[in-house]
């Protein structure tokens, strides 16, 4: 158990470019949630994947965010057009969907910054 | 949709103290999870407990569900325990909605 990785750790971009952050969740963990924490506020849900199906989506992900998981396993979260109020903590988690406890479990985070 | 509530939202302590720490909820729930982030902003787990109580070294939970409420008891505390920490409840869907967590300080 390698835990769940992302990359980058960090970004800064300029506004109105566009930017992708990936997420590998828990190699057995066929839930993957994606977050967003901004400075001094708990963390938002985004959005949420079983296997490769978007099964949720927060109102907070505007039409400038997608967010893909093509087979199943990784993920990928695109902003477009980047504004200064994307500045954030973007946090991914994975889980599974049965058994027992549905802990989810975090990545490191991806602090991205746009100027 | 549902609220989350911690208290208190600082704490300041000296080094052996120990301390309670409060999440209050709104409605029903499934999951509860308590964490702590650390200061480059790693979610550490520190408990899964909708319901119940556990302990884990220092540190324990009890989460009363009938009366939406949980609680993190942190015992002889250390300054690694310093950090931010938060609880999150899950209720009829998958996403967890945070509360806007408890700042601790442990002074040596």
């Amino acid at each position: 158990d390698t835990g769940v990785s992302q990359n980058p750790r960090h970004k800064i971009t300029k506004r109105g470019q566009n930017v992708t952050f990936r997420c590998d969740p828990i190699s057995e963990h066929n839930r993957l949630y994606w977050y967003r924490q901004t400075l001094g506020q708990g963390p938002e849900f985004l959005t949420y994947f079983q296997n490769e199906a978007q099964l949720e989506k927060s109102r907070l992900l505007s039409d400038r965010f997608s967010a893909e998981r093509p087979k199943g396993s990784f993920s990928t979260l695109e902003i477009q057009r980047t504004e200064q109020g994307d500045s954030a903590m973007y946090l991914c988690a994975s889980s599974l969907s049965s058994g027992g406890a549905k802990t989810q479990y975090f990545g490191p985070g991806t602090r991205l910054l746009v100027l | 949709g549902i609220q989350v509530e911690q208290s208190p939202p600082d704490l300041i302590l000296q080094e052996g103290a120990n301390s309670t720490l409060r999440c209050n909820f709104s409605d029903s729930v499934n999951n509860l999870q308590w964490f702590h982030q650390n200061p480059w902003g790693q979610l550490i787990n520190l408990f899964y407990i909708p319901s119940g109580t556990k302990q884990n070294g220092r540190l324990s939970a009890t989460t009363v569900a009938t009366e939406r409420y949980s609680l993190l008891y942190i015992s002889s505390s250390q300054t690694t325990d310093s950090g931010v920490y938060f609880c999150a409840v899950g209720a009829a869907g998958n996403k967890l909605t945070f509360g806007g967590g408890t700042r601790v300080l442990v002074k040596p």
